[in-house]
């Protein structure tokens, strides 16, 4: 049973438009949800994170938006750029050590 | 600079074989992980440790040992390999801390496929 679910497998998008991806989760227990880019033949690298008792991080041109009630959170990337492109995974954790990631989001940023 | 490195980026076992992967961090970190990428599947975690010494299984343990001596080094061992088996495997580690808004995320390693024939 998949906890994290990322229920679009790819996304393709404009140089300079947004980039939303989408996350949903069933376990209200996560107190931590974090984002993850892989680029291929690379492992993940940590992007941006946010805690439950908040709903909305920013960092740069990334933000992540949190709506518990919904158990949804979103990655919003402005303005896209084409080294953008790459497997983003939403991740979420219970308590300090394991950590549950979708399956993925391909995003393709078109010059 | 944070570091973690995998023994090898390719490897290319037989079905039975002993297979050995491992994985080393430079950061003092006290939790290791070793998860496998599926396409489909997302990133599942089989393994992961928080001390020298101690392991906790993931959800897929099945199939899979680890062994963890020294804090800096991980090793995930696959008994007796089969083709279901075949995976890139990562590895990660973060460090050690308690909920409610802490950060420490996981650093990974480039990754090893590991194709089982």
């Amino acid at each position: 049973d998949q906890q994290v679910k990322q229920n679009s497998p790819s996304l393709s998008v404009q140089e300079g438009r947004i980039s939303i991806l989408n996350c949903d989760y069933t376990n209200s227990m996560f107190d931590y949800f974090l984002w993850y880019k892989k680029y291929p033949a690379e492992g993940p690298t940590f992007l941006i994170s946010i805690s439950s008792i908040k709903d909305k991080n920013e960092d740069g041109r990334f933000t992540v938006f949190l709506n518990k009630s919904a158990k949804h959170l979103s990655l919003h990337i402005v303005p896209s750029q084409p080294g953008d492109s790459a497997v983003y995974f939403c991740a979420a954790r219970v308590g300090y050590q394991k950590v549950t990631f979708g399956i993925g989001t391909k995003l393709q940023v078109i010059p | 600079d944070v570091k973690v490195t995998q023994s090898s980026r390719y490897l290319v076992k037989r079905t039975g074989e002993k297979v050995f992967l491992e994985c080393v961090q430079d950061m003092d970190h006290e939790n290791m992980f070793w998860y496998r990428q599926d396409p489909g599947l997302g990133l599942r975690l089989i393994y992961f440790s928080y001390d020298v010494k101690m392991k906790e299984k993931g959800d897929i343990p099945e199939g899979y040992s680890v062994s963890r001596e020294k804090k800096e080094r991980f090793s995930l061992i696959l008994e007796s390999a089969s083709t279901n088996q075949t995976s890139m495997y990562l590895c990660a580690s973060s460090l050690f801390g308690t909920s409610g808004g802490s950060n420490y995320e996981q650093y990974f390693g480039p990754g090893t496929r590991l194709t089982v024939t």
